[in-house]
């Protein structure tokens, strides 16, 4: 089964730009979530979603954006960026089956860049 | 809230000897434990977890866990490491919300031969 698949996997924006970037779950899992990796704030979690709604969400302004398609699949947008945006954005999906606790299973990552 | 502490920025073993990684954690509620592996440029790897039953949780790799409630601690262990097993290493704690994990800082786990 092939794992979680992530796009672009590199990305160079300047400050002020907007982006978007894709993230396409495991054959089967309906729970999309994403993170942001940094030296100096480690990983933080951004937002999740299921069934196209978003169910839960860290605490990161709202120049954060993402959304689910019905294939599962999700993007999320970064608006107005910022120099501190730079990291490494990380997808993960999961079965979100009820009762259990679930498993994340993480892509490889968008790294941007933003100068 | 749920949050998770790592101790130890740097875990520094010889190749064969046995290893631990610590994490400790800090839970309202049943807590829902993971490890999870990133080498350069990669994505995380998910190692194991701790749900409920025995404390000794056996997972990838080689790789087992012990939770002990008393001393709130998942420690991540191996009897033998191997150089390819130096990476960076997250324990992580499920939300509350039960959605959402929540990272240590991570462990380097640097193994010598």
């Amino acid at each position: 089964k092939a794992g979680v698949t992530q796009t672009p996997r590199y990305l160079i924006k300047t400050r002020g730009q907007q982006v978007t970037l894709s993230c396409s779950p495991i054959s089967g899992h309906r729970s999309v979530s994403w993170y942001q990796q940094t030296p100096g704030q480690g990983l933080q979690f951004l937002f999740e979603y299921f069934s196209e709604t978003q169910r839960n969400k860290g605490n990161f302004p709202g120049r954060f954006s993402g959304r689910q398609f019905s294939n599962s699949r999700s993007e999320m947008n970064v608006s107005t960026l910022e120099l501190g945006d730079s990291a490494l954005y990380l997808c993960a999906s999961s079965l979100a089956v009820a009762g259990d606790a679930d498993t994340q299973y993480f892509g490889p990552g968008t790294r941007l860049t933003v100068l | 809230a749920q949050s998770v502490a790592q101790p130890e920025d740097q875990v520094n073993v010889a190749e064969g000897n046995p290893l631990t990684v610590k994490c400790t954690y800090s839970v309202s509620g049943n807590p829902y434990l993971f490890w999870y592996v990133q080498y350069p440029n990669r994505g995380l790897q998910f190692l194991l977890k701790y749900i409920t039953g025995d404390n000794l949780v056996k997972g990838s790799y080689g790789f087992e866990a012990e939770f002990n409630k008393s001393q709130t601690s998942f420690h991540l262990k191996k009897p033998s490491a191997l150089v390819s097993d130096s990476a960076l290493y997250f324990c992580a704690v499920r939300d509350q919300a039960g959605t959402a994990l929540i990272f240590g800082k991570g462990t380097t786990l640097s193994v010598s031969s």
